[in-house]
């Protein structure tokens, strides 16, 4: 992977869902990832996909795979203050596991 | 605690000055890596080791360089520091088909 695509700012609103997208180039990624950077912090594996899976849920976040189109994105419902940070999806490097980054969106949450 | 640690945290240094950064990780894993987080936050991988063999080395002036003296450790040099060598510079470790794990970043300010 080569090219991972994501837009650079959303802001919501505290309550509101947040969607955040990402669009890859390896069609042979066995796994896709999203990972959160607080201000001041190292990245966090927030959750991945395996490229078989269409969607994944895992508490107030669903990851859906678009495998045709190339396209991931990240849903965060009822999105809180804390959930500001940047977001990466994250692609493997030619097949194996180093991981090509997007350039990160900025979250900002509105009280 | 289990976990990719790095030191410094912080390292501010004058052009021309010769650094290292020190990486350990207690996790097992076999592989290293090396990233650089620019201003922007966009994160670009720099070196990849497994078990202390050099796998991936991007284009990367040759004043860097890695040195692995176990599969636990990796450290980076930088000789000669430059203005643009300012940035956040990430350690992470993985076992093959598993997701990067990072350290929490080393920022160099370079003055």
């Amino acid at each position: 992977g080569e090219d991972v695509e994501q837009s650079l700012f959303l802001s919501v609103r505290e309550g509101d869902s947040s969607v955040i997208n990402c669009t890859y180039t390896d069609s042979s990624s066995t796994y896709l990832y999203w990972y959160k950077q607080e201000p001041g912090a190292g990245l966090q594996l927030l959750t991945y996909i395996f490229s078989n899976m269409d969607m994944k849920q895992d508490q107030r976040l669903t990851v859906l795979l678009n495998k045709k189109d190339k396209h991931l994105s990240l849903r965060i419902a009822d999105t809180q203050t804390g959930d500001s940070a940047i977001y990466f999806c994250a692609e493997p490097y030619s097949g194996n596991t180093p991981l090509v980054f997007g350039k990160g969106t900025r979250l900002s949450v509105i009280a | 605690d289990t976990a990719v640690s790095q030191t410094p945290k912080y390292l501010v240094t004058q052009m021309g000055n010769d650094k290292s950064i020190k990486c350990e990780q207690n996790l097992g894993h076999d592989t290293m890596y090396w990233y650089k987080q620019d201003s922007k936050k966009f994160l670009k991988i720099m070196f990849s080791y497994n078990n202390k063999e050099l796998i991936i080395n991007e284009t990367v002036p040759n004043r860097f360089s890695p040195k692995s003296p176990d599969k636990a450790h990796l450290n980076l040099h930088i000789n000669s520091l430059e203005l643009g060598d300012s940035a956040v510079y990430f350690c992470a470790s993985t076992v093959t088909g598993s997701p990067l794990h990072f350290g929490n970043g080393t920022r160099l300010t370079v003055t």
